[in-house]
Formats: C-alpha cells, structure tokens, sequence
C-alpha cells in the first residue's frame, strides 16, 4: 500500500519569508509519480508539478521549487519570497506509475502568509 | 475546452435523505475517479472507473454510498439514505492515459 505524509498541519510565514512544505512518502513499488496540488479558499485543486521517479532532477519554476529525493523518500516543496496570494492549503501525492490508477493523497499543509 | 463538470456545486439536505451528485468527465477521457475532502481524514478515494467499469470501490464508506457511470460521459454518486457525517466535499476527476487528473469544482454537501 501507499502512503504520504505530510508531517506540518499549519505553517504561518511573515510575507516575503521562504517556506518549505515536508513530504514523505512510502511505496513497494519502484516506479511512480509525485504531484503537488494547491487548494485556494475557493476550494478547487489546482496542480502544480509532477515528477517520475527516475527522474530526481530538482525543478524550480518562478518561485516555486521542488527537491525529490529517492534515498529519503521525500518531496518537498518550496516557496521563495512568500506572498499573500500563496495561502492555500497544499497537497503532496503519489501515484503508481502503471495503469489508470488513484492518487494517493497527503493530509495537506494549511499555509498561511501574512502581509 | 469545459473541464470535468460536478453538479450540484453546493447541496444542503436534511438526514435520512437521498443524494444525487452527479460528474460529467471531459470528453475522451476513460478514467472517473470520485473523492471524498473531510477535515478528519483529508482527500480519500471513494471508487474509480476504468472504461465504465468499476475497478476499486474498497473506498466506499458502506452500503449506502453507491457510484455508477452508465456511460463515457456519465457518473452519480448517491447516498441513501444520507446522515451527518457525510457532510463534506466531494470531487470527481477524470484522466485519459496520462498522470495527470484533471477534477472538478467539487460539490460541498451538508446532511444536518
């Protein structure tokens, strides 16, 4: 079975502060994917990144940047320069690589930056 | 393109009643998947679909939750009868091949 933890209920950061967000997860299988997914006060879910796992390359995308690594079973997810509008509670999951197959979902991480 | 479609967006029923939530996947798309949002236990699977059939219902809480998707463009999630504690969010998403799930606006649903 799969598993994903997501050790921080709630983070506040001061606008401005960087922030990173903790994932960790647990499969059998050796091939799968990680996603991180954002939920705004609107509710809906809002995908940020995928990665493979043969692919441990970290990848930053503006402010965003994320660093997988195998050898600890972690993803984590981080915000530079933090604003108001990156409040939302933040998602990490994973997937089995073969087939049409669920997501496995973390508790989230309630964000919370304040200007 | 309209993304994966959930009505009603918001429903509010009383205990003991039926509910009907309803998702209409992207077109194309051979995968539906219904999940469940609570406080408690976050974002879990309820049931998902394959081609119209049903792969993996282990998720469904009991015999009173019920999925079916009659067809590719298709699928309900009733609850009957309804109690207290299913009050929550519901999202459907759908996928075609690919990792990526593509989900709805979601429906919130309170049962008082």
């Amino acid at each position: 079975a799969q598993k994903v933890t997501q050790a921080q209920t709630e983070i506040s950061v001061v606008e401005k502060e960087d922030v990173t967000l903790d994932c960790v997860y647990e499969t059998r299988d050796t091939t799968y994917y990680l996603f991180w997914y954002k939920q705004p006060p609107s509710g809906e879910l809002v995908f940020l990144i995928r990665r493979n796992s043969f692919d441990e390359q970290n990848e930053i995308s503006g402010r965003y940047s994320w660093n997988f690594q195998k050898s600890t079973s972690s993803f984590n997810f981080t915000i530079t320069a933090s604003q108001v509008v990156d409040s939302a509670v933040y998602f990490c999951a994973l997937k089995l690589y073969s087939g049409n197959t669920p997501l496995v979902f973390g508790k989230g991480t309630r964000l919370s930056v304040i200007a | 393109d309209a993304g994966v479609i959930q009505s009603p967006r918001h429903e509010v029923t009383e205990m003991g009643q039926e509910v009907t939530l309803r998702c209409k996947p992207i077109s194309g798309h051979n995968s539906l998947f219904w999940y469940r949002q609570t406080m408690m236990r976050g974002l879990e699977l309820l049931i998902y679909f394959n081609n119209n059939v049903p792969i993996d219902d282990s998720g469904m809480p009991e015999d009173r939750f019920s999925a079916k998707m009659p067809n590719a463009s298709f699928s309900t999630l009733k609850i009957q009868p309804s109690e207290p504690r299913d009050s929550a969010v519901y999202f459907c998403a759908s996928s075609l091949g690919s990792p990526e799930q593509f989900f709805g606006p979601g429906t919130r649903l309170t049962v008082l």
